[in-house]
This record gives structure tokens, sequence and C-alpha cells, in this order.
């Protein structure tokens, strides 16, 4: 079967830092997301991408993130000033175009560590 | 807004054991029900899914129902195997297309 591709699985960064998450998406899928879980809390939405745009966002998703998909295969969360509340596992997924396909595809993390 | 509530882990059982993690919801309107399941080193996975009261979601001898009155969509399966060891997730889909995820169970089966 398909599968999202997220890299790095580990990021170890230093408060201030930026850091960029990196997920492949596979191929024919049109909807992107990215979820973050705090260790031990709920898997929490984040962002979802759809025509080179954001489509919703959460309101954790402040001005400190912002999402690319440069080349149309990559898709990316950046983070420009790491904070250490900002320690967590982040998960990408993507999902087909059709309405009635809700079925979302998911990485297997990136778990960044902001010391 | 949309919720769910899952049963603290980990869930720790003996092969061949019957399962249930509870899942309550909150929610306006009729959501969609879902569990994922995440293996270890794996992204989640969508197990089953329910769109709407009374249905009863199924995959790999995992059930369950949505039941409105009580607002629930408990995972159950009669007879858990090693392999079943994952951290499940329930999750629900309202309006929108953005599904919202409880914290997840851990489930761990003992041989």
């Amino acid at each position: 079967e398909p599968e999202v591709t997220q890299t790095p699985s580990h990021q170890v960064t230093q408060m201030g830092q930026e850091v960029i998450l990196r997920c492949v998406p596979i191929s024919n899928h049109l909807y992107f997301y990215w979820y973050r879980q705090i260790l031990g809390q709920k898997v929490e939405f984040l962002v979802s991408f759809y025509n080179n745009e954001i489509s919703e966002k959460s309101e954790i998703f402040d001005d400190q993130f912002s999402v690319e998909r440069p080349d149309g295969s990559n898709f990316t969360l950046k983070i420009r000033s790491t904070k250490l509340e900002d320690s967590a596992m982040y998960f990408c997924a993507s999902r087909e175009a059709s309405v009635t396909n809700e079925k979302l595809f998911f990485g297997s993390g990136t778990q960044l560590s902001v010391l | 807004g949309n919720s769910v509530t899952q049963m603290e882990g980990p869930v720790t059982l003996s092969e061949e054991a019957f399962l249930t993690i509870n899942c309550t919801y909150t929610a306006t309107g009729y959501p969609s029900l879902f569990w994922y399941v995440q293996y270890p080193g794996e992204g989640l996975q969508l197990l089953l899914k329910a769109t709407k009261a009374d249905d009863k979601g199924s995959n790999k001898g995992f059930e369950a129902t949505y039941r409105k009155e009580t607002t629930s969509f408990h995972l159950e399966k009669g007879s858990v195997q090693v392999s079943d060891s994952a951290v499940y997730f329930c999750a629900l889909r309202g309006g929108s297309y953005i599904p919202t995820f409880g914290r997840g169970t851990s489930l761990i089966v003992h041989p």
C-alpha cells in the first residue's frame, strides 16, 4: 500500500532555532494535514492544505508556523523560532480528492525535541 | 467544539482475552466516527469507521458500534493477539473534513 513518508524521524533543536519538518504525501492525494501530539495529550490538528493554500488551521497554528509545498511532492512544516512547548510528535497526513473517501493516510511522525 | 475522550492506558491483556477500549465523544450534529491504529514505528492507519447512529464498523476482528444515545464508540475484539499490540486512537469528523482525535490508548498483549 502507498505510504506517507516523514523525515527526519527525530529532530533535536535548541530553543529559538528554526526547524523544517518534511513530508512526502501519497502522489495522487490532494489534501494535506499536519497534526501534533504532545506526550500524554491528544493528537491535535494544526493545519490543512489544498490547492496550494491553507484551507483550515487551528489556534495552535500561529505566526510561528508555516507550511509549504515547494516542488509538487514535498509538504513541509516550518517552525520559525522553536519554544520548549513545541516539543511533540508531528504527524503528516494526506487524503484523496474524493469527497466520499475520507480516509487519512498518516506518516510515522517526526519526534521534535526542543532543548 | 468537537472532542473525543478515550480511556487511559496502557491496557495490558493476555493473548485471547476480550478487549474493550472506551471512547466517548462530544459533537454537534451527526459526526462520523473512526478508530485508527498505530503499530510501532508506523503511521496511524484507519481501522474502522461508522457514519451514522447504530452503524457497526468492523475490520480484522475489531468492532465498534455508533451509539448516539450514549455518545460512545467503544472498540471491542473477542480474542486479542500479540500482533494487536499498538496504540488505538478514536476520532470523529464533523462538518469539515478535519478529524478530531483522542489521546490514544496503548494496548499491550502478552503471550
